[in-house]
Order: C-alpha cells, then sequence, then structure tokens
C-alpha cells in the first residue's frame, strides 16, 4: 500500500497570493494526480504529474494558474498562484494509474483552502 | 460527456438499519465502477468495485451491482454500525476517474 502525506493541511489565504502544496509518497509511483474538490462538489482531476516530463493539465486548468513539479518518484507539489476566494477548495493528491484499472489508487489526506 | 450522479446526503441512520446509497452513471463506453469512502480525517479509500455488467463489487459488509441496463451501481450495506460514519463517494473510471460529489453518513448509536 501507499501512504501519502500532504503539507500543508489547511490554510487561509489572501487574495492575489500563492501557494504551494506539496505530496509526499512513501513508496516510488509512476504517475501522480491533484485533484480539486469545490464545496459542495465531485472531485475534478486537475492534473498528472509524470516525473520527468511536464505535466498533462485538464480541459480548464492550465499551468500557470496551476504549477506543477514532480522532482522525483516520491514527491510533487502544487501551486496555487494568484488565488482568489474561487480557488477555495479541498485539493488532494493522488497516485495511481487512470486509463488501466486496478486496484490500489490511493489519495492523499487533502489541503483545505480558503482564499479571502 | 461522462458524469455521475449520487443521491445527495447527509443520510442519517441507526445503528443496525440498512443501506442504501443511490448512484448512476453516464457513459459513451463501458466503464468500471467503483465507490471510495472518506473517514474522518483521512484520505480515501477504496471501498469496492465492479469491471463490467452484472458484477457484485462487495467489502467490510458493503455491496454494489454493476447495471447496465439501469446504469447504476447502489451501495448496500444490511447492518450499518457507528464506525461506517463517513463519505462515500460513486466514481467511474474510462479514460480517467470521475467522482460523484460524495454522500456523508451518520450512524446513530
Amino acid at each position: 500500500s501507499a501512504v501519502i502525506s500532504q503539507k500543508p493541511s489547511r490554510d487561509i489565504c489572501q487574495r492575489g497570493t500563492s501557494l504551494t502544496i506539496q505530496c509526499q509518497v512513501d513508496s516510488q509511483v509512476t504517475m501522480m494526480f491533484w485533484y480539486r474538490q469545490q464545496p459542495g462538489q465531485s472531485l475534478t482531476l486537475i492534473a498528472t504529474a509524470n516525473q520527468g516530463s511536464e505535466a498533462t493539465y485538464e480541459s480548464g486548468f492550465v499551468i500557470d494558474k496551476f504549477p506543477i513539479s514532480r522532482p522525483n518518484l516520491t514527491f510533487s507539489t502544487l501551486t496555487v498562484s494568484n488565488m482568489s476566494p474561487e480557488d477555495s477548495s479541498i485539493y488532494l493528491c493522488s497516485v495511481g494509474q487512470t486509463g488501466v484499472y486496478q486496484e490500489t489508487q490511493y489519495f492523499g489526506p487533502g489541503t483545505r483552502l480558503l482564499v479571502l | 460527456g461522462n458524469s455521475v450522479t449520487q443521491m445527495e446526503g447527509p443520510v442519517t441512520l441507526s445503528e443496525e438499519a440498512f443501506l442504501t446509497i443511490n448512484c448512476t452513471y453516464t457513459a459513451t463506453g463501458y466503464p468500471s465502477l467503483f465507490w471510495y469512502v472518506q473517514y474522518p480525517g483521512e484520505g480515501l479509500q477504496l471501498l469496492l468495485k465492479a469491471t463490467k455488467a452484472d458484477d457484485k463489487g462487495s467489502n467490510k459488509g458493503f455491496e454494489a451491482t454493476y447495471r447496465k441496463e439501469t446504469t447504476s451501481f447502489h451501495l448496500e450495506k444490511g447492518s450499518v454500525q457507528v464506525s461506517d460514519s463517513a463519505v462515500y463517494f460513486c466514481a467511474l473510471e474510462d479514460d480517467k476517474i470521475i467522482f460523484g460529489k460524495g454522500t456523508r453518513l451518520h450512524i446513530l448509536p
């Protein structure tokens, strides 16, 4: 099994600032994913982060707003840039494989972000 | 596009009650279907899954059957416990995973 930790667990930020969320996995994984859960909404995939290549963003998400780093096989960061209140969400890191069914998709505990 | 719709919560039941959480989906292909659970303060965990029509996924007393004719994957448990209190997410996987909004379940002792 994979154990995932995220930092910070929660934060309150001012409009116009940026926040970097860290995701650490206790084992080497090929693919890491970043999701967002806005209040009352379902989880939405932001991007897929593969080590050694550019992240792949889903429709509606762009690199300038959500830059992602993946420096090695156990770590990734997601930055929420130039924040606005609409960015208030829970951000989740996940590891696993999409497109190929498997039983072991793991999720971190999430980072709860409030933008004032 | 693909989507998942699940019943809104919160759902409040007494211990040992029968649980049903409805989930229906829209998909162009033949996706795999999942139920995930998020206990307080923890990350999402896979609860059960089904990969094709008429498959029944089961785990920890929970069951769900992949019904292609009704495009449904309802979650059921015959006798819930206080420890089942959590948020339950229905999801489908085609080329990516799409989640429902989640249903918060409260079990009263």
